[in-house]
């Protein structure tokens, strides 16, 4: 299996601009996650799903974030409109399980680096 | 959800054994602890996960007192390539609970 496939791996936009990340998760995997890093507030879990729906998107920042997974092979992350502050690394995870508990490992994607001028 | 507490950062020479460890006061009965390690410009990879006692793999060691209130993490013979952040979870069983990534603790590994 390639792993937890991100794109794009960098992203260059202007402030105002739609941004839309996405991730294609492993194979087999049921539970997708999202999460977004900075110096400031480390790695931050915005939103995950089970078997394609979204189950806690306490973490999603604001209404300008929206994410979708329209099946069990893909999901897009949106920000709209982008602003700097969304400067950050996004990753994209997928586990067979939760992720507590054994067997339920998260492989993260490669990571996509926003940075919006 | 438990939260964890690790040192901010740690220095250690090639060869040394490194122990790092984290708290986590309110862990419950449900709750495995894990361990991930992320590079610079890459994703976290999974380390070692344990319950109670020790737990061992290929490249650590997982410490886990009775009380279960804090873990370790004992990485040995520590190499430059060791250099990296490590993060504490904990995490119930079962599916649909998700994990929280604190600030991990950077280690530096000089020659």
């Amino acid at each position: 299996d390639a792993g937890v496939i991100q794109s794009p791996r960098h992203e260059v936009t202007e402030m105002g601009q739609e941004v839309t990340l996405r991730c294609k998760p492993i194979s087999g995997h049921d539970y997708l996650f999202w999460y977004r890093q900075t110096m400031m507030r480390g790695l931050e879990l915005l939103i995950y799903f089970n078997n394609n729906v979204p189950i806690d998107d306490s973490g999603m920042p604001e209404d300008r974030f929206s994410a979708k997974m329209p099946n069990a092979s893909f999901s897009t992350l949106k920000i709209q409109p982008s602003e700097p502050r969304d400067s950050a690394v996004y990753f994209c995870a997928s586990s067979l399980g939760g992720g507590g508990a054994p067997g339920e490992t998260q492989y993260f994607g490669p990571g996509t680096r926003l940075l919006v001028l | 959800l438990a939260k964890t507490t690790q040192p901010i950062s740690m220095d250690s020479y090639e060869g040394q054994e490194v122990n790092i460890t984290c708290s986590h006061n309110n862990i419950a009965t449900n709750d495995y602890i894990t361990w991930y390690q992320q590079f610079p410009s890459q994703g976290p990879r999974f380390i070692i996960q344990g319950y109670k006692t020790k737990v061992t793999n290929e490249v650590a060691s997982l410490f886990i007192p009775a009380d279960r209130k804090s873990s370790t993490l004992s990485l040995p013979r520590v190499s430059l390539s060791d250099t990296a952040v490590y993060y504490c979870l904990v995490g119930e069983v079962g599916g649909g609970n998700k994990l929280t990534f604190g600030t991990g603790t950077q280690l530096k590994v000089e020659l």
